[in-house]
Parts: structure tokens; C-alpha cells; sequence
């Protein structure tokens, strides 16, 4: 069975300062990764996607096979990045498996 | 933009006693899910269903719980027999397709005392 890791519950980052939330997986096949975000009082929203490759709101996020990991990077936080941040894996099924998530502050 | 809606945004009810979700998902999507947040802990897949079966479930959805799309835009949970272990926030969410980004409505949270 597929599972996430996000071992850090909560990050507190200076504004301008550099941003990792750390995300790690198991699953023995080819999985499709994601982050979603979740701003206060506010749904979920697919933040981006492995497979698109995009960079939304200056996020980036590198699938790494080999350490079973998809960290979420940004050079610079900014106020508006504090929020809740899930990884979620979908591993050749209907569901996505998500981690516990990482609250993100950014203090000004 | 089209999003997934859900009322009601809060359902209080006693123990044993059902409830109803509702969900509308967006209008083109084939696939629409059902997942849960039990405050504190991470968000828990229940159901999806696509052309009008189940296509998976997870063990939280024991016989309790149905879903049905009654009409051409409802999607809905009903959870019999409610428990108190059922209080979380419920989530709906569509996508287009199967492994397709998935859409997540607003949440209902579901209070049983």
C-alpha cells in the first residue's frame, strides 16, 4: 500500500527567507505526486502536479525516484505562502493518499 | 471558474441518527470521491464512483455509508446509524478523469454528539 511522510508538522520561515517542505512516499511503481494547499478557511487546491512539471506561485517540486522523495522548494517566501501544505500520492488507483501535512508560516 | 460545491458547509445530528452530504461536482467531471478529516489528522479517501458504481472504497466506508448520484449534478453521502466517531470534516472532489487532478469542494464538517 501507498503511504506519505511529511515529517515536519509545522515550519516557521522568515519572509524572503528560502522554503523546503519535505515529502517522502513509499509505493513500488510509477506514482503520480502532488501538493495541494489549503489557505485558511479555504478548500483545498491542487498547488501543482509532477507530471505538468509547472512552477504556480514560484513552488517547484522534484520527483526523486531514488530517495522516494517530492520536496516542495521556493527560493523566497512571501506572508501570503503561510498556510497548510499536503502531499498526496495517486499510485495506480482512484484515490489519492495524503500525509498529515505541514502548516507553513511565514513571519513577516 | 467551475468549482465543487457542498452544503451544508456545517451538520449537527445525535448518535445513530443519518445524515445526507451533498455534493455538486463540476459539471464534466466523470469521477467524483468522497474523502474525510478527522480534526487533527490527515485527510482519509473513502469512496470514488464512476458511471454510476462504486469504483473504490476504503475500510472506513462500512455498510453504514452509501453514495448516489440521484440526478445529473447530485452527488451525495449518506451515513446511517451515525457515530460519534464519525464527526470530521467531509470532503467531495471530482476529477475528469481517473489519475487526474482531483477537485475539492469547501468540506462539510459533521458534528455527532
Amino acid at each position: 500500500a501507498q503511504r506519505v511522510t511529511q515529517p515536519e508538522k509545522l515550519l516557521s520561515v522568515f519572509k524572503g527567507a528560502p522554503v523546503e517542505l519535505k515529502c517522502n512516499y513509499s509505493y513500488s511503481g510509477s506514482p503520480e505526486l502532488f501538493w495541494y494547499v489549503q489557505y485558511s478557511r479555504q478548500r483545498l487546491q491542487l498547488l501543482l502536479r509532477h507530471i505538468s512539471r509547472e512552477s504556480i506561485k514560484g513552488f517547484t517540486a522534484d520527483l526523486n525516484k531514488g530517495e522516494t522523495s517530492f520536496h516542495l522548494k521556493k527560493p523566497f517566501a512571501q506572508e501570503e505562502d503561510s498556510a497548510m501544505y499536503y502531499c498526496a500520492i495517486g499510485a495506480g488507483s482512484y484515490q489519492l493518499t495524503f500525509g498529515k501535512g505541514t502548516k507553513l508560516s511565514v513571519i513577516p | 471558474e467551475p468549482e465543487v460545491t457542498q452544503t451544508p458547509s456545517h451538520q449537527v445530528t445525535q448518535m445513530g441518527q443519518e445524515v445526507i452530504l451533498r455534493c455538486v461536482p463540476i459539471s464534466n467531471h466523470l469521477y467524483f470521491y468522497w474523502y474525510r478529516q478527522i480534526l487533527g489528522q490527515k485527510v482519509e479517501f473513502l469512496v470514488s464512483f464512476y458511471n454510476n458504481e462504486i469504483s473504490e472504497k476504503s475500510e472506513i466506508f462500512d455498510d453504514r455509508f452509501s453514495v448516489e448520484r440521484p440526478d445529473g449534478s447530485n452527488f451525495t453521502l449518506k451515513i446511517r446509524s451515525t457515530k460519534l466517531e464519525d464527526s470530521a470534516m467531509y470532503f467531495c472532489a471530482s476529477s475528469y478523469g481517473q489519475g487526474e487532478t482531483q477537485y475539492f469542494g469547501p468540506g462539510t464538517r459533521l458534528l455527532v454528539l
